[in-house]
């Protein structure tokens, strides 16, 4: 099955900084990667997703970057502020979601400095 | 519209009771998730249920636990003779037909 292994655990920036987190996949079938973002006793809630007909999306702040040779995905957050602190998880399907499900990463707690 | 919920909102049970937890999808969802969510982990796939049928239940942890949907909407997840380890929240997302899930609040379950 899919394993999705994803990087760093935690990553504390300054406040205006960039934060970047990368995640690699195993499965080269899996067609879709969505970034989840979790507050503290909140829902996991999508933030951006990307397919993998797609290289790259980019909504305001956040972009995500794909690249299928090497199995790899990253999220890109520009210009943090204090309400980007939270767990992201990264996530990888087979195409039409289906049995599998998602595969997610172990999240990684990103802490903006003030 | 609605979201998807979940009841209830938190549990607390006995090690050795059963507990039954209930997921709302969103309306017109035909695909359901369950989740588990371990303190500080990630999200660890338990079932899939494609309108009331569930193709593969390899992902449930034990035999103790049961998943089943009714009418093609609401479904429960029923974890019989609760042990400590199965304290977690648990989380239930539905999909449209397409690979993006929406998530559910989550039921936090504690076994004493």
């Amino acid at each position: 099955g899919e394993n999705v292994e994803q990087h760093p655990s935690t990553l504390s920036v300054q406040e205006g900084d960039s934060a970047v987190i990368k995640c690699t996949y195993s499965d080269s079938a899996s067609n879709y990667f969505p970034w989840y973002k979790q507050e503290l006793g909140k829902r996991p809630q999508l933030i951006i997703d990307i397919r993998s007909n797609v290289g790259e999306k980019k909504d305001q702040r956040i972009a995500v970057t794909l690249n299928k040779t090497a199995k790899h995905f990253s999220l890109h957050i520009t210009e943090t502020q204090p309400e980007d602190s939270a767990v992201y998880f990264c996530a990888a399907s087979l195409p039409g979601g289906g049995a599998d499900g998602l595969t997610f990463g172990k999240g990684t707690h990103l802490i903006i400095q003030p | 519209g609605a979201g998807v919920s979940q009841s209830p909102s938190n549990k607390v049970t006995e090690k050795g009771k059963d507990v039954e937890l209930r997921c709302d999808p969103i309306s017109g969802h035909t695909a359901l998730y369950w989740y588990r969510q371990s303190l500080g982990q990630g999200l660890e796939f338990l079932i899939y249920f494609q309108g009331n049928s569930a193709p593969d239940k390899s992902g449930l942890p034990s035999d103790r636990f049961s998943a089943e949907r009714t009418g093609g909407s609401v479904s429960t997840l029923t974890i019989q003779r609760t042990q400590q380890e199965d304290s977690a929240v648990y989380l239930c997302a539905s999909s449209g037909g397409g690979e993006t899930q929406y998530f559910g609040p989550g039921t936090r379950l504690l076994v004493l």
